[in-house]
């Protein structure tokens, strides 16, 4: 297995751009997470999926954040508009048995 | 809310020296894991500890979980530039819902 996949690895934009994040979980696993890791504040839980559902989004910071999960091989994660103060690292992660499967992560930065 | 102290924050040391990383919690822990994340990856599980003084080893890697379950250690023997990394260690008690703190950065200069 490939383990957990996310593209792209590296996004700039400029502030008020869309940004959207992909993610591939690792097959089978059905609880899907997305973080922000920043140097202030650490890795933070934004949102989790389990079967494809939502199921906690109250890390989610504030209405220009969105996430999807269509399907179980596919999530996304989309910032509409961008802000400078959204640059960090977002990684995308699932849920094997009582671990958490990491992938390298989204280094996003809005200028 | 419970709130994890990772300490020292940042560490650098030369190959081959010892070194112990630590982290204490406000309240107990139901379970605790360690990760480490290498610069430019996602975080890796290392281990998970679940009973009070549990102690495990992981090569040069020893893990120690507090009697009260409220902190935990991880000492490295004869550390390597291999175990450059930001280590983690989230309360696991919710394995959907871990809680983080800032980590140790740890640099090992060959």
């Amino acid at each position: 297995d490939a383990g957990v996949i996310q593209s792209p690895r590296h996004e700039v934009t400029e502030m008020g751009q869309e940004v959207t994040l992909r993610c591939k979980p690792i097959s089978g696993h059905n609880s899907l997470f997305w973080y922000r890791q920043t140097m202030m504040r650490g890795l933070e839980l934004l949102i989790y999926f389990n079967n494809n559902v939502p199921i906690d989004d109250s890390g989610m910071p504030e209405d220009r954040f969105s996430a999807k999960m269509p399907n179980a091989s596919f999530s996304t994660l989309k910032i509409q508009p961008s802000e400078p103060r959204d640059s960090a690292v977002y990684f995308c992660a699932t849920l094997g048995w009582n671990e958490q499967f990491f992938g390298p992560g989204t280094r996003l930065t809005v200028l | 809310t419970q709130l994890l102290e990772q300490s020292p924050q940042f560490l650098s040391i030369q190959e081959g020296e010892n070194l112990t990383v630590y982290c204490n919690s406000s309240s107990v822990f139901s379970s605790l894991q360690w990760y480490r994340q290498e610069p430019g990856e996602g975080p890796v599980l290392l281990v998970t500890v679940v009973t009070g003084g549990e102690v495990k080893k992981l090569k040069r890697l020893t893990f120690q979980f507090g009697d009260a379950r409220k902190d935990s250690s991880l000492h490295i023997t004869a550390a390597q530039p291999g175990d450059t990394g930001l280590y983690l260690c989230p309360n696991a008690g919710n394995n959907r819902k871990l809680i983080w703190g800032l980590g140790t950065s740890l640099a090992v200069n060959p």
